[in-house]
């Protein structure tokens, strides 16, 4: 079955420090990863995915992220985090075997706060 | 471009009432089409899903159910709702048979049963 973990249910960073936001992952076959912005009362925005190649993308809003094949991860990352970035930050998987139907499992989300 | 428009964006109901959320897609042909329950604003429950015209595939039994009556039109409804109905319903659509196509949402409804 698949599955996505997100262990920190909330992350704080300083303004200008940079921000990881950590996800791990579990399906067959090779995976289709995503990550995604929520803010409040509103829409999932679409920030970056890994599909195949370079182990790291760059995403929407100066994000990236590190795909991590052995130990099945893919933190999402920031250079130096803004107060606008404070959302709430899913990562999801789709598995190979899937492509058809689409379908997306979404992590719980982790709620990331910048501090001024 | 394409959009996805879905209405209405708050609703109040009481127990026992009808529901219908609509969400249309605009500038696309036979997207996948989804609808996701997300309650107390964390992780996102997949509801319903549809590859195509009159085409739906339930994740969770429960008292709600949907349908495609056209291309790009899913509509989410109930015959009555439950107090545990209540959440943020979130329609979303991806190019269909494309594994590496992202989900994209509409901006959701928020729905309380009172």
């Amino acid at each position: 079955a698949q599955s996505v973990a997100q262990p920190e249910d909330q992350v704080n960073v300083a303004e200008g420090n940079p921000l990881t936001v950590k996800c791990t992952y579990s399906v067959s076959g090779n995976p289709y990863l995503f990550w995604y912005v929520q803010y409040p009362n509103r829409g999932l925005q679409f920030l970056l995915k890994y599909i195949t190649g370079d182990n790291l993308v760059k995403g929407s809003y100066g994000f990236e992220a590190e795909f991590n094949k052995s130990q099945t991860s893919f933190h999402l990352k920031k250079p130096s985090a803004l107060v606008s970035d404070s959302a709430l930050y899913f990562c999801a998987v789709r598995g190979g075997g899937s492509s058809n139907t689409g379908k997306l499992i979404f992590g719980q989300g982790t709620t990331l706060q910048v501090k001024p | 471009s394409q959009t996805i428009h879905q209405w209405p964006a708050t609703l109040v109901q009481p127990v026992g009432s009808p529901l219908s959320l609509e969400c249309t897609v605009e500038g696309t042909s036979n997207p996948n089409l989804y609808w996701y329950r997300q309650a107390a604003g964390r992780g996102l429950q997949l509801l319903f899903y549809s590859v195509g015209i009159g085409q739906i595939s339930s994740e969770v039994p429960q008292n709600l159910s949907a349908s495609r009556p056209q291309d790009r039109q899913f509509i989410l409804s109930s015959k009555k709702l439950l107090l545990s109905d209540s959440g943020f319903y979130l329609c979303a659509w991806s190019r269909l048979g494309t594994g590496s196509s992202p989900l994209h949402f509409g901006n959701g409804t928020r729905l309380t049963v009172t």
